[in-house]
């Protein structure tokens, strides 16, 4: 079955607010990334983690993994209308060839 | 300069016929992938290939046929389509092909295609 599920599936915030979402898995990983995709478009890599790190951050973007839990997070601070894309995870297993991706989360930013 | 290239963009055709969907990457990775995309938005592995050699090949009907001819390049043809093979397909790279590797993906803008 899938291995990343996300949470939630779709998330409408004002601009300038944080946005919050959540990706779970269901196996041990080596590391996990999130994309980003907007509409019509490829997915764009925004960041990875690894299983050894707990937090990691990229200018707006923090990103926590908890492996205990299997689950990550990603946030968003002071959004922006620009930000209104799909996010997803995916998780990288060692061993294995492929990644997971998970079912998305479908943010809006409203102006 | 256009590091994962993909065309067609839109592609419409009836079912029964054979189309091929082409990718280019400019990356000098060594593996690439192809996925599916449905109207859920949710992406599925399709095909990998490393140095040319396949090296995932998931549930996927064999009307689908990848081709690599050389390491920047991987072709997708799908024989006698159906109504189901409706979707996106993204072809992807990645430096290689280990998943435990910290490999950044690196995506094409995606064939939309229908099947009438």
């Amino acid at each position: 079955s899938q291995q990343g599920e996300e949470d939630p599936q779709a998330l409408s915030i004002q601009e300038g607010e944080n946005a919050t979402m959540n990706c779970s898995y269901k196996t041990s990983i080596n590391n996990l990334q999130w994309y980003r995709q907007n509409s019509g478009r490829g997915l764009v890599h925004l960041i990875l983690i690894r299983s050894n790190e707990r937090e990691k951050h990229s200018g707006r973007l923090r990103v926590t993994l908890d492996t205990s839990k299997k689950s990550s997070s990603l946030l968003i601070t002071a959004s922006r209308a620009a930000d209104t894309a799909s996010y997803f995870c995916a998780t990288g297993t060692s061993g294995t060839y492929k990644y997971i991706f998970g079912t998305g989360t479908r943010l809006k930013v409203l102006a | 300069d256009t590091a994962v290239s993909q065309t067609p963009k839109y592609l419409v055709t009836q079912m029964g016929n054979d189309k091929s969907i082409k990718c280019e990457q400019n990356l000098g990775h060594d593996t690439m992938y192809w996925y599916k995309q449905d109207s859920k938005k949710f992406l599925k592995i399709m095909f990998s290939y490393n140095n040319k050699e396949l090296i995932i090949n998931e549930t996927v009907p064999n009307r689908f046929s990848p081709k690599s001819p050389d390491k920047a390049h991987l072709n997708l043809h799908i024989n006698s389509l159906e109504l189901g093979d409706s979707a996106v397909y993204f072809c992807a790279s990645s430096q290689d092909q280990l998943a435990s590797r910290y490999n950044e993906q690196f995506f094409g803008p995606g064939t939309r295609l229908t099947v009438l």
